[in-house]
């Protein structure tokens, strides 16, 4: 089976505090995926990258960066959290391109106070 | 751009009843559809998928036909269970950059 594992489930920052959010998948897949989850909104898309060090912007990638250094692994950094960045963020991994299936991770959930 | 649009919820269903929850999509060419599904305090899990026109996903008693005519997804299952409550999310692959486009989510509560 896939594995999609975060870092951490829960998190407490400070505003103004950078924060890393990280992702592990171990099924050499190509794609990774960061999305943030908030009701009434679905999810959104921050970035994703399709191979190591290339990384493309999402929907919403204001506040965020991401680094992919090795190929299973894809973090999601907050330069500098604010409050409206709390939120439920979601990983995500496929192979290829098209029409494959996105696996996820379980989430962490970000409190910045 | 690709869209999908889901049914608000709550819906909110008695144990043995059927489930319908409405998803239809706008997307140029013919994407592939998901739903995914994500339990309490968990991750989404792919629940199903259809690649082209007319196909049947299912999975756990749950169905779902992808009708290119009506451009519609629509998830079915006919007798529920407490255990089926959870969000449920339509999907498809589109965009210029083959992504996943998501609806807004439906969460379902199902009652003994």
């Amino acid at each position: 089976d896939v594995k999609v594992t975060q870092s951490s489930r829960y998190l407490v920052k400070r505003t103004g505090e950078k924060v890393f959010l990280e992702c592990v998948q171990d099924m050499d897949h190509e794609n990774m995926f960061w999305y943030r989850q908030d009701p009434g909104l679905g999810l959104r898309l921050i970035y994703f990258s399709y191979d190591v060090k290339m990384k493309e912007k999402g929907d919403i990638p204001e506040g965020y960066s991401v680094s992919r250094e090795k190929k299973e692994r894809f973090s999601l950094i907050l330069e500098s959290a604010s409050t409206n960045q709390t939120s439920m963020y979601l990983c995500a991994s496929r192979t290829g391109y098209g029409k494959e299936t996105q696996y996820f991770g379980p989430g962490t959930r970000l409190l910045v106070l | 751009g690709d869209s999908v649009t889901q049914m608000e919820g709550p819906v909110t269903l008695s144990e043995e009843a059927f489930l319908t929850i409405n998803c239809t999509y706008t997307a140029t060419g013919y994407p592939s559809l998901f739903w995914y599904v994500q339990y309490p305090g968990e991750g989404l899990q792919l629940l199903l998928k259809a690649t082209k026109a007319d196909d049947k996903g299912s999975n756990k008693g749950f169905e779902a036909t992808y009708r290119k005519e009506t451009t519609s997804f629509h998830l079915e299952k006919g007798s529920v269970q407490v255990s089926d409550s959870a969000v449920y999310f339509c999907a498809l692959i589109g965009g210029s950059q083959g992504n996943l486009i998501f609806g807004k989510g439906t969460k379902l509560s199902v009652k003994p």
